[in-house]
């Protein structure tokens, strides 16, 4: 079954409008989430590392105040798109790997975005 | 941000036939995986390799991490139906809560 799942799987809505999508840890502690954004037949590409209790540290080329990450628990990160507009439409994965192991990533399975 | 070099970019096989994918990168990985992603859907691990040289097997998808570090190859034999998808390669440094670098993808088609 998921082990990190992500809400919600699609968004449509108007430009200008902020989205929060969510994604959780299931019965794992997860001290680092990681976000990443996927264009139309294209690879992942890591947005930013989501650090529980921390501020979040973002790639280069990556606004962190059009992209705003909480990372407020220890199975809860979420990254707040603000003020979107066409281009932001995309699809937006999270990942999760168990505290303090060396265990490799759980993706989610994205949530497909789209701006009007 | 960078990505690894994946080849090839698409496939186009018959069923039963073997595929062979491979990665290269121009730094050192110490963990390689290897992920497969269906429309719509995030990546899902098929196969993590912690060891240079290391070959390890999921049922009929086989993996080796390149004794350079910088390169890793994935084999799926007597391929099927529900092989199609894009698979995409990853590394890693040490740990399991280090950000990956992913490859550029190869797109799996299976001609009926």
């Amino acid at each position: 079954g998921a082990v990190v799942s992500q809400h919600p799987s699609r968004v449509i809505c108007k430009s200008g409008t902020s989205v929060k999508i969510e994604c959780r840890s299931l019965d794992f502690q997860a001290t680092t989430m990681f976000w990443y954004r996927q264009f139309p037949k294209q690879s992942l590409m890591l947005m930013a590392t989501s650090n529980e209790g921390s501020k979040a540290t973002y790639e280069q080329g990556v606004e962190k105040d059009k992209f705003l990450i909480n990372h407020a628990s220890l199975t809860l990160s979420t990254l707040t798109v603000t003020s979107a507009h066409p281009e932001d439409s995309s699809f937006y994965i999270c990942s999760a790997t168990r505290q303090d192991s060396n265990q490799p990533q759980h993706f989610g399975d994205g949530t497909r975005l789209s701006i009007l | 941000g960078q990505q690894l070099n994946q080849s090839p970019q698409s496939m186009f096989i018959q069923e039963g036939e073997d595929v062979s994918m491979n990665c290269t990168s121009s730094s050192i990985f110490n963990t390689w995986l290897w992920y497969k992603q269906d429309p719509g859907e995030g990546p899902v691990l098929l196969i993590a390799l912690y060891k240079a040289g290391e070959l390890t097997s999921n049922g009929r998808l086989t993996a080796q991490f390149g004794i350079t570090r910088k390169d890793s190859f994935l084999n799926i034999s007597a391929s099927i139906p529900s092989d199609v998808g894009i698979y995409f390669c990853a590394g890693q440094g040490n740990f399991g809560n280090e950000k990956l670098t992913f490859g550029t993808g190869t797109r799996l088609t299976i001609i009926p």
